[in-house]
């Protein structure tokens, strides 16, 4: 079965960190782009970050740039996003999302996300 | 930015009719939008991508159309677990993404 399992979240001070892991199985991990994406207690849904097959190229939506990190090991079918310097406005419910695999450049390469894990809450507040 | 806009809000209809939600972007973005279902507690699911392919395991009562700038996305027939609330999603700056702010489809 194809399945992706974040855990890591809980309750943080604000300034503080935490970091996020998102477990994979049920498919060659290595081969795919990964991204995380949250949602705000009663809110819509806002992509955060992605990472190529190899790590080589990650991307952020902007109100995260210089505090959080997307990474991933691949011998261990992981994905990981490490929260530095937590505002209030970071919590939300936080999903790891699988996206295309192979080459981007090529047609049928599937940029929309097929996957989603069950999401892992952070909270941040004093 | 990409801003999408989803109209209505909020959607009331029966089951067994038609529901029609939309989905509009600031500027062109092709056919690079995709639809998700979430459900109360669960995590989004794809429904359609490219704007009108359905992803695996789609029922044929969902369908997308649209480019540039309007879409829609269609559900013919409802039925009760088809009550959620549905996202757009675009991915035409891929590999930036910008969602709406969902559509919640209610039971009337």
């Amino acid at each position: 079965e194809v399945q992706l399992v974040e855990s890591g979240g809980g309750l943080v001070q604000p300034g503080g960190s935490l970091r996020l892991s998102c477990a994979a199985s049920g498919f060659t991990f290595s081969s795919y782009w990964m991204s995380w994406v949250r949602q705000a207690p009663g809110k819509g849904l806002e992509w955060v970050a992605n990472i190529k097959q190899d790590g080589s190229e990650k991307y952020y939506v902007d109100s995260v740039k210089g505090r959080f990190t997307i990474s991933r090991d691949n011998a261990k079918n992981s994905l990981y996003l490490q929260m530095n310097s937590l505002r209030a406005e970071d919590t939300a419910v936080y999903y790891c999302a699988r996206g295309g695999s192979g080459s981007y450049y090529l047609p049928g390469f599937l940029r929309a996300f097929d996957i989603w894990g069950q999401g892992t809450m952070v909270t941040v507040s004093s | 930015e990409i801003v999408m806009t989803q109209s209505p809000a909020t959607l009331s209809v029966s089951p067994g009719e038609r529901a029609t939600l939309s989905c509009r972007a600031s500027q062109s973005v092709s056919s690079n939008l995709a639809w998700y279902q979430q459900k109360p507690g669960q995590a989004p699911r794809l429904l359609i991508y490219g704007a009108s392919t359905r992803a695996t395991g789609i029922p044929a009562r969902f369908s997308g159309s649209g480019s540039g700038t309007e879409f829609t996305l269609t559900i013919s027939s409802l039925q009760s677990e088809d009550f959620a609330v549905y996202y757009c999603q675009q991915y035409n700056n891929w590999p930036w993404y910008t969602f709406g702010q969902g559509t919640k489809l209610e039971i009337k």
